[in-house]
């Protein structure tokens, strides 16, 4: 299985900032990654498909960019709602397999 | 609005099965495949498994192989997951999650998901 590791595990930053949030794959998946946000007590919900597609309805604050091995979220002008864990996920290479999560606080 | 309502969360003795259930509104049931996905603290989020309900077929990780079964019933709108002999290892928050039906690897991609069910393995 791929694994999918995530960093920083966790960061707190102030509202306005803009954030990024890294995640490097075991092996290149050539941009078959999705993002999630999973709130506090909340089930995921989808931000980003294609490495760099934006779900709709999600705020344009958030982008993805990366390829091959390595993949980044970013985060700009946080915002207090944005409070919660993020997830990447790679869907290349069966079976699916998730990083283990970015925890987001405000300062 | 695009819904999936989970069955309420589970207390169960270890070696026991349970099934628990989805029931999808707001969208034709049969135009998505459904996912589950089992999150706990030591592990992360695991995906479990997918059913095409259209087609009534399944697919899984081999590591849930034997210990899912998923199913889906058309005519209600609602997908099921059971698990079989119970272990400690076995509690978690498990989540229906529904993908697009494509051929593309953005079948696993999940749009939509239920607010999740804990089950709790406890004598």
């Amino acid at each position: 299985d791929i694994r999918m590791t995530q960093s920083p595990a966790s960061l707190s930053a102030s509202l306005g900032e803009t954030v990024n949030i890294e995640c490097l794959a075991s092996e290149d998946i050539y941009s078959d990654l999705a993002w999630y946000q999973q709130k506090p007590g909340k089930s995921p919900q989808l931000l980003i498909y294609n490495a760099n597609s934006l779900q709709n309805g999600v705020p344009s604050r958030f982008s993805g960019s990366g390829s091959g091995t390595q993949y980044s979220l970013k985060i700009n002008s946080l915002q207090s709602e944005d409070v919660a864990t993020y997830f990447c996920q790679q869907y290349n290479n069966y079976p699916p397999t998730f990083g283990s999560g970015t925890k987001l606080e405000i300062k | 609005e695009v819904k999936l309502q989970q069955s309420g969360d589970e207390l169960v003795r270890p070696g026991a099965s349970v099934k628990m259930s989805c029931k999808a509104s707001g969208y034709t049931f049969t135009d998505y495949a459904m996912h589950w996905v089992k999150q706990s603290p030591g592990q992360g989020l695991e995906w479990i498994g997918t059913i095409i309900p259209l087609i009534d077929t399944t697919s899984y990780n081999q590591k849930f192989k034997g210990k899912a079964t998923l199913t889906a019933d058309k005519s209600s709108n609602t997908a099921y997951m059971e698990l079989s002999r119970l272990t400690s290892e076995d509690s978690a928050v498990y989540y229906c999650a529904r993908s697009p039906i494509t051929i593309a690897a953005s079948y696993y991609v999940m749009d939509a998901w239920g607010q999740g069910a804990s089950v709790t393995v406890s004598s």
